[in-house]
């Protein structure tokens, strides 16, 4: 099936500082994937839909500047928080769409997920 | 009010039970309807996707639509402790928009 990764799985960092996350589609090709943030025992919340190639399109209260994506390949999406403090210690999530031969719709598939730890 | 209820349990049943459950939702315009499982500090899994009314089964799992009264639900048959999970369903109003997801269901199967 399709399989989308993440990297790294957990990331402990000082206030301050810039991390970033990668997500990979390992075997399709996502013009789109997707970025969200899920606080303990609540739902994801989407913060930015990513296409390769062009400017990613934040959700609303979404600072662009302070979460920074790239997708610059059909396979890599990468998602870099700047600056970072502690209120952005979260589980961030990506997911990659995945059109369906012939199929009406399209799925998405999840990465496992990356905890941010900013101390 | 929120695009989709969710019923946050948790939820425990005994091994074998039958599992029901259920999202209800407001905006009409919703025609694609998923369920995602996650376990502990994992990405949510796609478990079923429908299109439209109607139910959808596979192996255990059954999902039903029912766009008359914004309703949907998962049936989980012959639950198993490893059906310990917290569920989440998700709906779009076409192929390729963005998700809007349930705030999930924390489910705990007893052995």
């Amino acid at each position: 099936g399709a399989v989308v990764s993440q990297h790294p799985s957990w990331v402990i960092c000082k206030s301050g500082t810039s991390v970033k996350i990668e997500c990979r589609s390992l075997d399709f090709q996502a013009t789109t994937m997707f970025w969200y943030r899920q606080f303990p025992k609540q739902s994801l919340m989407l913060m930015a839909t990513s296409n390769e190639g062009s400017k990613a399109t934040y959700e609303q209260g979404v600072e662009k500047d302070k979460f920074l994506i790239n997708h610059a390949s059909l396979t890599l999406s990468t998602l870099t928080v700047t600056s970072a403090h502690p209120e952005d210690s979260s589980f961030y999530i990506c997911s990659a769409r995945l059109g369906l031969a012939g199929g009406v719709t399209d799925t998405q598939y999840f990465g496992p997920g990356t905890r941010l730890t900013v101390l | 009010q929120k695009e989709v209820e969710q019923d946050p349990g948790p939820l425990s049943v005994p091994e074998g039970a039958i599992v029901s459950l259920n999202c209800t939702y407001s905006n009409s315009a919703f025609q694609y309807f998923m369920w995602y499982r996650q376990y502990s500090r994992k990405g949510p899994e796609l478990l079923m996707y429908t299109y439209s009314s109607g139910n959808k089964e596979d192996g255990r799992f059954t999902a039903q639509v029912d766009k008359s009264s914004k309703y949907i639900s998962l049936f989980i048959r012959d639950s198993q402790p490893s059906d310990s999970a917290t569920y989440l369903c998700a709906m779009s109003v076409s192929g390729n928009e963005k998700l809007t997801f349930g705030t999930g269901t924390r489910l705990t199967i007893i052995p």
